[in-house]
């Protein structure tokens, strides 16, 4: 079964310092990635995605994802945190191309520090 | 509308009651999703349309659960004597491509609480 894996529920750093939230999926054929981000009371948007060429995506806010597929990964980076990033993240993956349906990591909540 | 509108945000019903969850899509989106999201649990997938039919129905957890889109807009998630494990967020997306390689725009929304 096609799975999304995020390593903690919870992350919290300091404004101003890197954030770095981890995804690994599983799939069996080269997957369509995504990540989206969900503020408080509003609902879930795409933050970028990865469905094929270029392995490092840039998408809104200065995040960047980076779809590396040896280590089944695609871990979503901001050099520097704002406070304004504080919010819920979800990977999520397209296990085949014959498969429409998203499936979900459980998220992680990013807090950010003054 | 601008976005994707749910109604209502919020409803509470009892154990066994018949619920309705409607969805207006952004106008012009052919595709239509409704996911449901548990405390702590990232969003599962229920359903899919394209246009008027459901082009993927395999998450539908139960035959308490079945979603209609007549005209290819409004959808609504209709729940048959509701369970207290029904209790969850009931989000809806679309999206103006085909399948799920555009992206999905959701709406804020359904919270239900079965007591």
């Amino acid at each position: 079964a096609q799975s999304v894996t995020q390593l903690g529920s919870h992350v919290s750093v300091s404004e101003g310092a890197l954030v770095l939230l981890r995804c690994n999926y599983s799939s069996s054929v080269p997957p369509y990635l995504f990540w989206y981000v969900q503020y408080p009371n509003q609902g879930l948007q795409l933050l970028l995605k990865y469905t094929t060429g270029a392995t490092l995506v840039k998408g809104i806010n200065g995040f960047e994802a980076e779809f590396k597929k040896s280590e089944t990964s695609f871990h979503l980076t901001k050099p520097s945190a704002h406070m304004s990033d504080a919010a819920e993240y979800f990977c999520a993956v397209i296990p085949s191309r014959s498969q429409g349906n998203l499936i979900f990591g459980k998220g992680t909540k990013l807090s950010v520090k003054p | 509308g601008a976005g994707v509108s749910q109604t209502p945000s919020n409803k509470v019903t009892e154990k066994g009651k018949y619920v309705e969850l409607r969805c207006d899509p952004i106008s012009g989106h052919t595709a239509l999703y409704w996911y449901r999201q548990s405390l702590g649990q990232g969003p599962e997938f229920l359903i899919y349309f394209q246009g008027t039919g459901a082009a993927d129905d395999s998450g539908l957890p139960n035959d308490r659960f079945f979603a209609v889109r007549p005209e290819g807009s409004v959808s609504t998630l209709k729940i048959q004597r509701t369970e207290r494990g029904d209790s969850a967020v009931y989000l809806c997306a679309s999206s103006s491509g085909t399948g799920f390689y555009g992206e999905l725009f959701f709406g804020e929304g359904s919270r239900l609480t079965v007591l």
